[in-house]
């Protein structure tokens, strides 16, 4: 059984400081997602990562998978207020997607 | 780029009233959707996989008889949640992919409040 584990799940981050979110995986996955959900809102797909050593950056956001580890993780640079959400992580295999937990992240001055 | 249509995106009703949530996509078809539950600060927990043309999938624990969910073509899931109870007010968020490797696509999600 596929289980997807996320730390931390709660994150107070201070502007302009950089972070890394963790996500674990249990079993082989073909894919890892990772998705933004603000209050009241539904998912925002953020970054897919389909195999090792893969690597994707959109702004202040950076996603990278290391298969082996059965990690990816999402370094944020720069924290900014506009980032302050809850992350998701979600990998899959020969499943329909497992999510983690999620990531609250608030960013504060 | 793709969308997921889902509507209505909020519904409020007395208990033992049946609520029908739609799940569509709009540029692209889909013969497999996917049904979600998600609680206030939890993550999403899938309770069904929706399948164009055949019985839908349930994961341990949800009610098939409850949640019945008819995907009777590829651009288009429901879910009808009968006999509602409070204990059933949640977020429901559907999604679909366009293919192997493709994101999934994330509807607005439905806000269910059962009185």
């Amino acid at each position: 059984e596929l289980k997807v584990e996320q730390n931390p799940l709660f994150l107070s981050m201070q502007e302009e400081k950089n972070y890394t979110i963790y996500c674990n995986y249990s079993t082989t996955s073909d894919r890892l997602y990772w998705y933004r959900q603000d209050p009241g809102k539904s998912l925002e797909s953020l970054f897919v990562l389909l195999s090792n050593g893969a690597v994707k950056q959109e702004g202040r956001l950076m996603a990278s998978l290391d298969t082996k580890a059965r990690l990816s993780t999402l370094h944020i640079t720069a924290a900014v207020h506009d980032l302050s959400a809850t992350y998701f992580c979600a990998a899959s295999g020969n499943t329909p997607l497992v999510f983690g937990k999620g990531t609250r992240l608030s960013v504060i001055a | 780029g793709a969308v997921v249509s889902q509507h209505p995106s909020w519904v409020i009703c007395k208990s033992g009233t049946s609520v029908k949530i739609e799940c569509r996509s709009l540029d692209f078809q889909a013969t497999t959707m996917f049904w979600y539950r998600q609680f206030p600060k939890q993550s999403l927990m899938l309770m069904a996989t929706s399948n164009e043309g055949s019985k839908a999938t349930y994961e341990q624990g949800v009610e098939k008889d409850k949640f019945l969910i008819n995907h009777a073509s590829l651009t288009l899931s429901t879910l009808t949640v009968t006999s509602a109870h409070p204990e059933d007010s949640s977020f429901y968020i559907c999604s679909a992919n366009q293919g192997t490797g493709q994101p999934q696509h994330f509807g607005d999600g439905t806000r269910l409040s059962i009185l």
